[in-house]
């Protein structure tokens, strides 16, 4: 089936450690994006990417990092240097960067900071 | 970042009301107003896409309207029943006065338990 896959669900992670969040999808979309969800707030943009090789900053991008050298991956790094980086992190895509669009999520990955 | 507000935060009711809740975004600059539909232990999932003012969307027994004019969008669930227990979600998309770029705002979400 197609779908959107983030690994792992759960992490834990030791402040002043990298982390890197997996997301695939096979829905052959050229659109990708990463969400943080924090308690009692909507979902904010970290990255986005329209089409490989290429990536936008979104709304929250400080202390984060990506990448997209292929079509169907696009991995979030959570830097040390992020200072609140407890959170629920969604990846998402759509079929083009064009607004209007439908978004399909993958199921979210926890993070938490020990 | 685009203001984008949802309302009730949090919605009990017995199986068997009928509901509704409420978008409200900026009314410049429209291009699309989503529905998502989020279980807990799942991922979100669209219900609507809307586009024009005026708009009327129905599935079964959740349908939404939108009005671009006052910035607002209803989402109804006639007859609730206890598989709708989930967080509703709209999603903006306008142009960010930051950047003058579109940008796709969502809202904090309403979140619905349904009582059998």
């Amino acid at each position: 089936d197609g779908g959107i896959t983030q690994s792992p669900k759960y992490l834990f992670r030791k402040e002043g450690q990298n982390v890197t969040l997996s997301c695939e999808q096979n829905l052959n979309h050229d659109a990708m994006y990463w969400y943080r969800q924090d308690p009692g707030q909507g979902l904010r943009l970290i990255y986005y990417s329209q089409i490989v090789n290429d990536f936008q900053k979104g709304d929250i991008a400080e202390g984060y990092s990506v990448s997209r050298e292929k079509k169907e991956s696009f991995p979030l790094t959570v830097t040390s240097a992020q200072k609140n980086p407890t959170a629920f992190y969604l990846c998402a895509s759509s079929i083009s960067p064009r607004s209007g669009n439908t978004i399909y999520f993958g199921e979210g990955s926890w993070l938490t900071v020990v | 970042i685009l203001n984008v507000e949802q309302s009730p935060q949090s919605l009990h009711v017995q199986e068997g009301d009928s509901t509704n809740f409420t978008c409200s975004f900026p009314s410049s600059n429209f291009y699309a107003l989503h529905w998502y539909r989020w279980e807990t232990a799942k991922s979100p999932e669209a219900l609507f896409v809307m586009t024009l003012n005026g708009d009327e969307k129905k599935k079964g027994r959740i349908s939404a309207t939108l009005n671009t004019k006052e910035g607002y969008s209803y989402l109804y669930i006639k007859g609730s029943q206890p598989e709708d227990s989930a967080t509703y979600l709209c999603a903006f998309i306008g142009v960010s006065r930051d950047t003058g770029r579109r940008a796709l705002t969502f809202g904090s979400g309403t979140r619905l338990q349904v009582q059998p």
